[in-house]
């Protein structure tokens, strides 16, 4: 069983959609990530949390737009999405000096 | 800035046959290594991890693997597999220290065990 949470597992949207993915883990972490991963790729960092503050932002499209209400949360809001976004969306969290990170199963968008 | 190899896209191997999984690494500052496993429908798991001390690592599921500092080379082997180890393998360096959090993958290895 994994120790980071994401929900949905699977979330199908129109382009004129919103939508928010949820991401929730108990270990006491405090940096988490949003990464997206396409089919056949390694993940690529979309933004990084730290002590519930914005510290990365590998400019993403601002149609994602994160949030970490709290140490334990991390959300992830959609909003007029293209095709192109979709992919298999994975959380993960650690401690902040270089521990390893631990990922959640993901969440598996899909654009109509 | 840092960079990781995979040398192999897809290492087909039969079942009980051992198998090495090629990671190689570029980075002017010293880096902590890992080794995940994505197996289908799933996120990423993490198999083992260097830090610092042994350069022989004990992951879990019978996984090592070795750190080569001459070489930058952080292999992952196992002696004998199951077909339950088929799934992508990725390797990852990240700078150590407070304040860094950019994990660098490679491109993925494809383990196919064949019964």
């Amino acid at each position: 069983d994994t120790e980071v949470t994401q929900t949905p597992k699977h979330l199908v949207m129109g382009m004129t959609n919103k939508k928010s993915l949820k991401c929730e883990q108990h270990m006491g972490h405090r940096a988490m990530y949003w990464y997206k991963q396409k089919a056949k790729k390694p993940p690529e960092l979309m933004f990084v949390y730290s002590y519930e503050k914005l510290s990365i932002n590998e400019s993403v499209p601002s149609r994602f737009s994160p949030e970490c209400p709290n140490s334990s949360l991390l959300n992830l809001h959609l909003h007029a999405l293209q095709p192109e976004d979709s992919a298999l969306y994975l959380c993960a969290s650690s401690q902040v000096s270089g521990q390893p990170q631990h990922f959640g199963d993901g969440t598996r968008l899909s654009i109509l | 800035a840092q960079s990781v190899t995979q040398l192999d896209s897809q290492v087909p191997v039969f079942e009980e046959a051992p198998v090495e999984l090629r990671c190689n690494y570029s980075s002017s500052v010293s880096v902590y290594l890992f080794w995940y496993v994505q197996y289908p429908n799933q996120g990423l798991q993490l198999l083992l991890k260097y830090l610092s001390g042994s350069t022989l690592v004990k992951g879990i599921n019978g996984f090592e693997a070795e750190f080569n500092k001459s070489q930058t080379s952080f292999h992952l082997r196992k002696p004998s597999v199951h077909i339950s180890d088929t799934a992508e393998y990725f390797c990852a360096v990240r700078s150590p220290g407070a304040g860094s959090y950019q994990l660098t993958f490679g491109k993925g290895t494809k383990l196919s065990v064949i019964p």
